[in-house]
């Protein structure tokens, strides 16, 4: 079946720790984006891809970075995470082909940084 | 301006209603409109995307366009208390989707 996949789904970690969120999807889509969203807010873009090689920055300023070495794989890596990184990461993708397209999102990882 | 606003809520409707969630959008939104529910704490889901002018109905659901005003709106028909959620309105930006804040809908049985 054709899915966006997130893990982990919940992280608690240290102050100072290096963590990679992982994001696959199975849609054969190329494009490809990552979204902090705190309870309640607003969506906001933080990375974005249009296939193997390219990423982009995000609407949101993020000290996270991304890579896209394989079509259905987007992880994201905070190299030394902060109680400021505590947030929900939401990962999208979207039909290839379309000017504007339909986004289809993950289930998200819910961190947590003491 | 913001780029795509709605009212934040909460929009409180009776079970059976007729819930109206609306949102307008800046001259730097294109073409494409998009409507995601929000469960407390879940991933926005994808229920209704119109990209003319008219009306668009799937299902309960009936997205209307009307771009001379620049306003999407989204009915839900015979609201139901599990359509209880916050309702996410987005338009194409410049290679990218722009999401309003959102509307939170409470349908009370």
């Amino acid at each position: 079946e054709a899915d966006i996949y997130q893990t982990p789904r919940y992280l608690v970690i240290g102050t100072g720790k290096k963590i990679t969120l992982e994001c696959s999807q199975t849609m054969g889509h190329d494009k490809m984006y990552w979204y902090q969203q705190d309870p309640g807010m607003e969506l906001h873009l933080i990375h974005y891809s249009y296939g193997v090689n390219s990423t982009e920055k995000g609407d949101l300023s993020s000290e996270s970075t991304v890579s896209r070495i394989r079509t259905e794989h987007f992880p994201l890596t905070l190299e030394s995470a902060r109680p400021s990184h505590t947030s929900q990461y939401l990962c999208a993708s979207s039909e290839p082909g379309l000017a504007i397209d339909e986004q289809f999102f993950g289930p998200g990882t819910r961190l947590t940084v003491l | 301006q913001k780029e795509v606003e709605q009212n934040s809520g909460p929009l409180s409707v009776p079970e059976g209603a007729i819930a109206s969630l609306n949102c307008t959008y800046s001259d730097r939104v294109s073409q494409s409109f998009f409507w995601y529910r929000q469960y407390s704490g879940k991933s926005p889901e994808l229920i209704m995307s119109i990209y003319s002018n008219g009306d668009k109905e799937d299902g309960r659901f009936t997205a209307q366009l009307n771009k001379a005003s620049q306003y999407v709106s989204l009915l839900i028909r015979d609201s139901q208390p599990s359509d209880s959620a916050t309702y996410l309105c987005a338009g194409g930006g410049f290679q990218k989707l722009v999401f309003g804040t959102g509307t939170r809908l409470l349908v009370s049985p």
